[in-house]
């Protein structure tokens, strides 16, 4: 079955690297999301990342796949106050309709 | 570019009262849509999608239900709201043979 597991909650102080983990079940999963949503908002598509592919770089963040592991980190360098919000990976396989997500992992950054 | 739309942003309905929350999709032709529903605290629970006009797929069962009359348009809708239909609602879109899925600003239901 499909599952995806994040932990809940991150705390880091301003101008310090975060690190949000997620670990997922499907075998088959073929593309991997962060998403960000900050309070009472949507969800903001940060990066994705296509299962063939180990890492991905945009900026600040830094995607990391272990597809052995079915292990997924999003990396933010340099974490600012406004990158308080929570995050949520996510998975689907190609085909598919939907997205699986996480639970979510609530990133707290203080100055 | 594209755009998603939904209202109302918010919504405080009466138990047993019905329920209309509309999502629009402006920029793009014969999009995938979504909807999911985000409980306090807790993550994204899929609810319906649609691949076209009048197909509906339903991820679980449940009091809501959901139609496409156009293309770009997409409706959640309950004829008897139960204090468990509380929550965030998310419309979400996905262009045909992209990988990505934009969600739309959201509507939070609180049903008393």
């Amino acid at each position: 079955g499909e599952d995806v597991e994040q932990s809940l909650f991150l705390s880091v102080r301003e101008g310090d690297s975060s690190v949000i983990n997620c670990t997922y079940t499907d075998s088959s999963s073929t593309y991997l999301y962060w998403y960000k949503q900050e309070p009472g908002a949507g969800l903001q598509l940060l990066t994705y990342i296509f299962s063939n592919m180990d890492m991905k770089q945009d900026q600040r963040l830094t995607v990391l796949l272990n597809k052995k592991d079915k292990h997924l980190s999003l990396r933010i360098a340099d974490t600012q106050t406004g990158d308080s919000a929570i995050y949520f990976c996510a998975e689907t396989r190609t085909g598919f309709q939907k997205l699986v997500f996480g639970t979510g992992t609530r990133l707290l950054v203080s100055p | 570019s594209q755009t998603i739309h939904q209202w109302p942003a918010t919504l405080v309905q009466p138990v047993g009262s019905p329920l209309s929350l509309e999502c629009t999709v402006e920029g793009t032709s014969n999009p995938n849509l979504y909807w999911y529903r985000q409980a306090a605290g807790r993550g994204l629970q899929l609810l319906f999608y649609s691949v076209g006009i009048g197909q509906i797929s339903s991820e679980v069962p449940q009091n809501l239900s959901a139609s496409r009359p156009q293309d770009r348009q997409f409706i959640l809708s309950s004829k008897k709201l139960l204090l468990s239909d509380s929550g965030f609602y998310l419309c979400a879109y996905r262009d045909r043979g992209y990988n990505e899925q934009f969600f739309g600003p959201g509507t939070r239901l609180t049903v008393l």
